[in-house]
């Protein structure tokens, strides 16, 4: 079956590291995926893994992936005011995307 | 700018009546889909096509239909529109079905 969760609320004071985690539950997901919904406007792509690997690292971002848990974590390092954000997990099953309810990022000064 | 081109922006109307959503995929994806994005359902994959052809189905009503072009462009046309279907409608292309574009969205208001 198909289902993602995420945890709905993040705050984190500038400057500290975030860290989203995720769940999903069809072990045959080939890739995960990390987008990022700023207010009214559309999905961003941020990053994403294949499911042989267990981390990836992209400037700021750092992907973490237990496959034997089907847990999937996203950490922003140095977070800024800027990435405030509702913060979606999905996980890819026959070519479409499953997401998470998204996570909503707030970050304080 | 994505590359993913949806319009229009915003759409109010009435309860009843009919609206055509369009998209425009990024130059070279021949995959498009839609997906709905509301706040008790959160985001739903509604289809897929390919180069014209109906790939997948997900959450879609059969009130609503879509099509894709030969110039790739896809439309979904919502009918019979009740409040319950105001939402943000949102098409993503792709070609190697490993990264996935957004457009930034249609906002569908039924009143």
């Amino acid at each position: 079956g198909e289902d993602v969760e995420q945890s709905l609320f993040l705050s984190v004071r500038e400057g500290d590291s975030s860290v989203i985690n995720c769940t999903y539950t069809d072990s045959s997901s080939t890739y995960l995926y990390w987008y990022k919904q700023e207010p009214g406007a559309g999905l961003q792509l941020l990053t994403y893994i294949f499911s042989n690997m267990d981390m990836k690292q992209d400037q700021r971002l750092t992907v973490l992936l237990n496959k034997k848990d089907k847990h999937l974590s996203l950490r922003i390092a140095d977070t800024q005011t800027g990435d405030s954000a509702i913060y979606f997990c999905a996980e890819r099953n026959d070519y479409k995307l499953s997401f998470g309810a998204g996570t909503t990022v707030t970050v304080r000064a | 700018d994505s590359g993913v081109t949806q319009t229009p922006k915003h759409l109010i109307t009435a309860t009843g009546q009919r609206v055509t959503l369009r998209c425009s995929p990024r130059s070279g994806d021949l995959s498009v889909y839609w997906y709905q994005q509301s706040l008790d359902q959160g985001l739903q994959f509604l289809i897929q096509y390919y180069n014209g052809e109906e790939r997948a189905k997900g959450n879609i009503l059969e009130r609503f239909s879509a099509q894709q072009f030969p110039d790739l462009h896809s439309e979904l046309n919502l009918s019979s529109l009740e409040l319950g279907d105001s939402a943000l409608y949102f098409c993503a292309s792709s070609t190697t079905g490993v990264g996935y574009t957004f457009g930034s969205g249609t906002r569908l208001t039924v009143v």
